[in-house]
């Protein structure tokens, strides 16, 4: 299995604009998870989502954030506008109904000039 | 809820001596507990986790960890540290919900 795929592995983008982030989870998970890593911050639950239904959206900033699963396969992470202070990495995870472990991707690191 | 606190933000080691990343968890439900390790620019990945049974758990890496319930601890170990175990480790607990939550992390630095 590839695991946990994210994309882009960089961004970097201007105040004010819009930008998405995308995750494919390890085929036959169910849950999906999306995080935010800064060093003030350390690891932040943003969202997850069961079965492609959101379930905790509480770790969602602002409204400026907005996240979809319209398939088992896919997600996106948006930011509009994006501004400086949400410069982070951003994380995407997946775990499976039965087990426990969550399988994270390789990041998306983000920068808002 | 749950909480988990790592106390060490950072722990300085040389090659080939032993080492232990201190955590500690706070739950009034059963938990699982979970050590991840983050090297540097990668994303997490899961070294050990304790579900049930053997208190003493095996990872990968020669990495254990040991479940004590009553100090509610779940403290990893390894004998001998190699330059490549430079990283940041993360301990995570799961309650009753769905949610991992994360402690802040413990950087291990081994000099040679």
């Amino acid at each position: 299995d590839a695991g946990v795929i994210q994309s882009p592995r960089h961004e970097v983008t201007e105040m004010g604009q819009e930008v998405t982030l995308r995750c494919k989870p390890i085929s036959g998970h169910d849950y999906l998870f999306w995080y935010r890593q800064t060093m003030m911050r350390g690891l932040e639950l943003l969202i997850y989502f069961n079965n492609n239904v959101p379930i905790d959206d509480s770790g969602m900033p602002e409204d400026r954030f907005s996240a979809k699963m319209p398939n088992a396969s896919f997600s996106t992470l948006k930011i509009q506008p994006s501004e400086p202070r949400d410069s982070a990495v951003y994380f995407c995870a997946s775990s499976s109904l039965a087990g426990t472990t969550q399988y994270f991707g390789p990041g998306t690191r983000l920068t808002v000039l | 809820a749950q909480s988990v606190t790592q106390l060490d933000s950072q722990v300085p080691v040389f090659e080939e001596a032993p080492v232990e990343l201190r955590c500690n968890y706070s739950s009034s439900v059963s938990v699982y507990l979970f050590w991840y390790v983050q090297y540097p620019n990668q994303g997490l990945q899961l070294l050990l986790k304790y579900l049930s049974g053997s208190t003493l758990v095996k990872g990968i890496n020669g990495f254990e960890a040991e479940f004590n319930k009553s100090q509610t601890s779940f403290h990893l170990r390894k004998p001998s540290v190699h330059i490549s175990d430079t990283a940041e480790y993360f301990c995570a607990v799961k309650g009753n919900t769905d949610k991992l939550i994360f402690g802040t992390g413990t950087r291990l630095q081994v000099f040679p």
